[in-house]
């Protein structure tokens, strides 16, 4: 079954503390990017990656990282999570060239 | 001014309906335009796609797009219960090439229809 996988689904952290958010897909997609989602704001682009190695900022890549090692996986590091980072994120894969993006199922992240 | 501009609502309508969803946006290097529909607690997913201006229908749903105006719209003809969702538009200036990547979603309307 062709899928966008997140881990965790639902995360609460604290302050400063380190984490990592998963994607991972099974589409053989070059094209894999990240979201976040924010009441009143809708979906705001973070990061993105064309292709193993390639990664680009998006709209709001502040406090963020990502890494493209593997074709299959791109996550994304959050160094020093702080409470204005609380939100709803999305991972989401394509084919490049191709507009049509799947997304995961979405990690609710709360930081305190 | 946020790029790309799209009344939250939420709208509420009886089944039946024609609903009619919009998006304004202000880069006129815009060029491809979709519409993606969002259940409660679900990953958004593609509805409709269109490439620069003009009109493409699939079943009950209609994306228009008008370009001079920098307007698009969603139709939603004979609506049902089951069209209840997040309705998002989303613009990219490229399909191809480093372009590619960037998305702009619209904040998104929500759509209640009842039976």
């Amino acid at each position: 079954e062709a899928q966008v996988t997140q881990n965790p689904r639902y995360l609460i952290t604290v302050t400063g503390k380190k984490l990592t958010v998963t994607c991972s897909q099974n589409m053989n997609h070059e094209y894999m990017s990240w979201y976040r989602q924010d009441p009143g704001l809708g979906l705001r682009q973070i990061y993105y990656s064309m292709n193993v190695e390639v990664t680009d900022k998006g709209d709001v890549p502040e406090g963020y990282k990502v890494s493209r090692k593997e074709k299959r996986n791109f996550p994304l590091i959050l160094e020093s999570p702080s409470p204005n980072q609380t939100s709803l994120y999305f991972c989401a894969t394509g084919l490049a060239g191709v507009t049509e993006q799947y997304f995961g199922p979405g990690t609710r992240l709360t930081v305190t | 001014q946020k790029e790309v501009e799209q009344d939250p609502g939420p709208l509420s309508v009886p089944e039946g309906a024609i609903v009619s969803l919009n998006c304004t946006y202000s880069n006129s290097a815009f060029q491809y335009f979709m519409w993606y529909r969002q259940y409660s607690r679900k990953g958004p997913e593609l509805l409709m796609y269109t490439y620069s201006s003009g009109n493409k229908e699939d079943g009950r749903f209609t994306a228009q797009v008008d370009k001079s105006s920098k307007y698009i719209s969603l139709f939603i003809r004979d609506s049902q219960p089951s069209d209840s969702a997040t309705y998002l538009c989303a613009m990219s200036a490229n399909a191809g090439g480093t372009s590619y990547g960037k998305l702009t979603f619209g904040q998104g309307t929500i759509l209640t229809v009842h039976p």
